[in-house]
């Protein structure tokens, strides 16, 4: 079965580093999402992306974030400059339609 | 604004008995809902969808919900429960047009005794 792929699985960085998340979403989807959800606390969309420009993004995805589809295939977040507070579990989340989204098994990020 | 509430934070069920979660949306048009299931460390799985049709939904690991639009939720439902169904459970809600911009519940945590 087909399924969102994310790497790394875990990423650890020192505050004030940057970081790519990247995604590889199922083949032909063309709606594609991140979302974090920081320990122990709910899932949060963050940003939507489609036909290669964001479509919404949410109050947390600030000047810091950014999302790209570089080479047609990988999905990426690039968070500029780390946060303690950015430390969560990132997922990206794929679609053909804007009705679904199948989500990855998500990348846990800490920030020391 | 679109919103749920899972008022359940932790459900202890024993292994063989029916298991409901409930959960209450606001949105201010037609509702996408969504049941997610999370394994400690793990990803989001979908359980189920609702769009259109019939109320009642059919998912995968023999889970079901009902959407009832007059109370606002969207239940989640087993007739048994297994030990390998202990997990966190999250209800979402989106629109037509972005259910991928979904709000999510702050779940509902599932323990299972034997």
């Amino acid at each position: 079965e087909p399924e969102v792929t994310q790497t790394p699985s875990h990423q650890v960085t020192q505050m004030g580093q940057e970081v790519i998340l990247r995604c590889v979403p199922i083949s032909n989807h063309l709606y594609f999402y991140w979302y974090r959800q920081i320990l122990g606390q709910k899932v949060e969309f963050l940003v939507s992306f489609y036909n290669n420009e964001i479509s919404e993004k949410s109050e947390i995805f600030d000047d810091q974030f950014s999302v790209e589809r570089p080479d047609g295939s990988n999905f990426t977040l690039k968070i500029r400059s780390t946060k303690l507070e950015d430390s969560a579990m990132y997922f990206c989340a794929t679609g053909i339609r804007p009705t679904e989204a199948f989500f990855g098994q998500g990348t846990r990020l800490t920030v020391v | 604004a679109q919103s749920v509430t899972q008022p359940d934070i932790h459900i202890t069920v024993s292994e063989g008995a029916s298991l409901e979660l409930r959960c209450n949306y606001s949105y201010g048009a037609t509702p996408y809902l969504f049941w997610y299931v999370q394994s400690p460390g793990q990803g989001l799985q979908l359980l189920l969808k609702y769009f259109s049709g019939d109320t009642l939904v059919q998912g995968i690991k023999g889970f079901e919900a009902e959407f009832k639009r007059s109370q606002s939720s969207f239940n989640l439902r087993k007739p048994s429960v297994h030990w390998s169904d202990a997990a966190e459970y999250f209800c979402a809600v989106g629109g037509y047009t972005n259910a991928g911009k979904s709000t999510f519940g702050d779940g509902t945590t599932l323990t299972v005794k034997p």
